[in-house]
C-alpha cells in the first residue's frame, strides 16, 4: 500500500526565511501528488498538485513544489514566508497504476505545523 | 456559492448513543468522501462514494454507517459500536473519483462524554 512520509511534524521559521516542508512517498510508480493546507478548526484547501508533465508546480499563495521521481519527493518551498502562512500542511498521493492513471484513493501524510515568528 | 455545507460544527454525546453528521455539497460532484482526523495521526479515510447510491469502506469503516440516496448529501452516522468517536470529521467531494482534487468542508467537531 502507498504511504507518505512528512519529515518534521513541526516546522518554524522567521517572517522573511525560506520554508521547506518535505514530502517523501513510496511507490515505485509516480502517483499524481497534492499539498493541502488546514487553518485551525477549518477544512483543508488544496495549495497545488502534480499529474503530469511539468515537474516543478506553482500554486496558491506564492507556494510550489517540485516533483523528483528519482527521489520519491515532493517538497514544497515557498522563499519568503508570511505571518499567514502559519497553518498544518499536509501532502496527499494517488495510487497509479503502470499506464499512469489513478485509482482515486488519496493516502494523507501526518501533516506539518507551521509556525512563523515575527 | 459552490461549496460543501457540514453540520453541526460542534456536536456533545453521551457514550452509546449514536449521531449522525450531515454533509451536502452543491458542487454537482460526483464523488464524496468522509476523513477523519485526529492530531498528529493525518486524514483518514472512513467511507467514500464515488456515485449516488453506491459507497465502499475506507480504511477505517468500522463503528460508522453512511448512505448515499442523493447526489448532493453524504450523511456519517457514528454508531456507538465506535470505540473512540470523539474527533473532527471532515467531508469531501471531487468531481469525479480519481482526479484527487478534493474540496472540503468545515468540520465537525465530535466529543463523546
Amino acid at each position: 500500500a502507498q504511504s507518505v512520509t512528512q519529515l518534521g511534524s513541526h516546522v518554524s521559521v522567521s517572517e522573511g526565511a525560506l520554508v521547506l516542508l518535505r514530502c517523501n512517498y513510496s511507490s515505485s510508480v509516480p502517483p499524481y501528488l497534492f499539498w493541502y493546507v488546514q487553518y485551525p478548526n477549518q477544512g483543508l484547501q488544496l495549495l497545488l498538485k502534480y499529474t503530469t508533465g511539468a515537474t516543478l508546480v506553482k500554486g496558491i499563495n506564492g507556494f510550489e513544489a517540485e516533483f523528483k521521481k528519482s527521489e520519491t519527493s515532493f517538497h514544497l518551498t515557498k522563499p519568503s514566508a508570511h505571518m499567514s502562512d502559519a497553518a498544518e500542511y499536509f501532502c496527499a498521493v494517488t495510487d497509479n497504476n503502470a499506464g499512469g492513471t489513478s485509482y482515486g484513493k488519496l493516502t494523507f501524510g501526518q501533516g506539518t505545523i507551521l509556525t512563523v515568528h515575527p | 456559492d459552490g461549496g460543501i455545507t457540514q453540520s453541526p460544527k460542534y456536536l456533545f454525546r453521551k457514550e452509546g448513543q449514536n449521531v449522525t453528521l450531515s454533509c451536502e455539497q452543491n458542487l454537482n460532484h460526483d464523488a464524496m468522501y468522509w476523513y477523519r482526523q485526529d492530531p498528529g495521526q493525518g486524514l483518514r479515510l472512513i467511507y467514500y462514494s464515488q456515485i449516488v447510491n453506491d459507497f465502499q469502506k475506507g480504511d477505517i469503516a468500522e463503528g460508522y454507517s453512511v448512505s448515499r440516496e442523493k447526489k448532493e448529501s453524504f450523511p456519517l452516522t457514528v454508531t456507538s459500536a465506535q470505540k473512540n468517536p470523539t474527533a473532527f470529521y471532515l467531508c469531501a467531494s471531487s468531481q469525479s473519483f480519481n482526479t484527487g482534487e478534493l474540496f472540503f468542508g468545515e468540520g465537525s467537531r465530535l466529543t463523546v462524554l
